[in-house]
This record gives C-alpha cells, structure tokens and sequence, in this order.
C-alpha cells in the first residue's frame, strides 16, 4: 500500500492566488481528515469527512477555505484568494477504526 | 473544549539512555490516545496506541502509560538511538469521535 498521498509537496504561490492541494487516502479507509500544521498552533484539524460528506468544518479558518471530497479514492483543499498567513504544512490523513495514517504533507509558501 | 498539552518542549539524551515524555490532557472523557512520531519534512508516523480501558501498553522499545485520575500520558522509549531523534505528539480522540486533537509536540534530541 503506498499509503495517504500529498500533491504536490511544496508549492509557492503569489498573495491573491488560488492553491489546490489534492489528497488520495488509503483504500478502505472511511474517513479523511486535513490538518494544518504551523510553529505558533501545531496540528490544526481543518475537517474532516466520513464517506465523502463532510462532517465537521468547524476548523476552517474562514471562507477562503473550502474542502471537497467527490470520491472516496480522492480529495482537495482549496484556499482562494491565498495569503501569506496560510503558509504552513498541510497534512491529510485518513483512517479505518482505530488507524489513523498521514500523508507527507504539501509545505504552502504564499509570499 | 479539548486541549492536549506537553510538560516539555525539549529533551535531550545520550543514547543508550532511557527516554520519557510527558503529555496531559484535560478532556476526562477521552477514550483512545495516540503517540506520533515526527521527523523532519515527514507526517506524523503512528508510535503507540492506548485505550482508556488500559493504563500500559507497550511496543518494541517503547511503552505508553496512562493515568486517567491525573489525565496524564507518557511515552518512554529504551535504549534511545540517533534515530530516535524527532519531534513526538500525542493525540486523544473523544468518546464517540473520530477526530484527533494533537499536543503541541516535543522535539527529542539523541546525542550520540
């Protein structure tokens, strides 16, 4: 199994862009979950889902941030317009049960 | 709401010594704990697992303690290697949940 997968795993981006970071979770797993992770807050849950319906958003920072999953084998988080405050590493995760296994991560640079 | 906080944002030790790290949490009604293991431009790595039903469990090297009276978790790890060195969370998940809040994290440092 090639595990959770992050693309891309750095991206560089002007303020005022749209930046999609994609997710593919491990096959069979139920349940998908995006975190940011920054020196000042530490791992950060941003949502999650459960069989593609998203279940809690109560992480997501504001409107600019939006998370979709149209399968189980694939999902994205979007932040549009970017800003530099949104630079951080974001991880998706995805479990079954009792395991929880992340991805690599995308590390986001907004200048 | 829940919080999950760590005594000590650093630690170093020799290798070959014994390592513990401490974390506490303040939700009484967490029932699943988890010990993750970061390095350096990776995710965080599954370490250890307890559930609040147990107050030890232990893993190749590594033994996780729980103490539900005091909310408290630690790590320890035997016979510390240069590879061991990371930064260590540890995450609680609610009853009835499936989200994980995380602590904020300890960086360990092997010295060889």
């Amino acid at each position: 199994d090639a595990g959770v997968i992050q693309s891309p795993r750095h991206e560089v981006t002007e303020m005022g862009q749209e930046v999609t970071l994609r997710c593919k979770p491990i096959s069979g797993h139920d349940y998908l979950f995006w975190y940011r992770q920054t020196m000042m807050r530490g791992l950060e849950l941003l949502i999650y889902f459960n069989n593609n319906v998203p279940i809690d958003d109560s992480g997501m920072p504001e409107d600019r941030f939006s998370a979709k999953m149209p399968n189980a084998s694939f999902s994205t988080l979007k932040i549009q317009p970017s800003e530099p405050r949104d630079s951080a590493v974001y991880f998706c995760a995805s479990s079954w049960g009792n395991g929880y296994t992340f991805g690599s991560g995308t590390r986001l640079t907004v200048v | 709401g829940e919080s999950v906080g760590l005594h000590l944002p650093t630690l170093s030790v020799q290798e070959g010594d014994n390592s513990i790290i401490n974390c506490a949490y303040s939700n009484s009604a967490s029932d699943y704990f988890i010990w993750y293991k970061q390095e350096s431009g990776k995710g965080p790595q599954f370490i250890i697992d307890i559930r609040s039903n147990m107050d030890k469990r232990q893993g190749q090297r590594v033994t996780v303690l729980l103490n539900k009276t005091v909310k408290h978790l630690s790590l320890q790890i035997a016979a510390t290697q240069p590879g061991d060195s990371a930064v260590y969370f540890c995450a609680e998940r609610g009853t009835g949940a499936n989200n994980l809040f995380f602590g904020t994290g300890t960086r360990l440092t092997v010295i060889p």
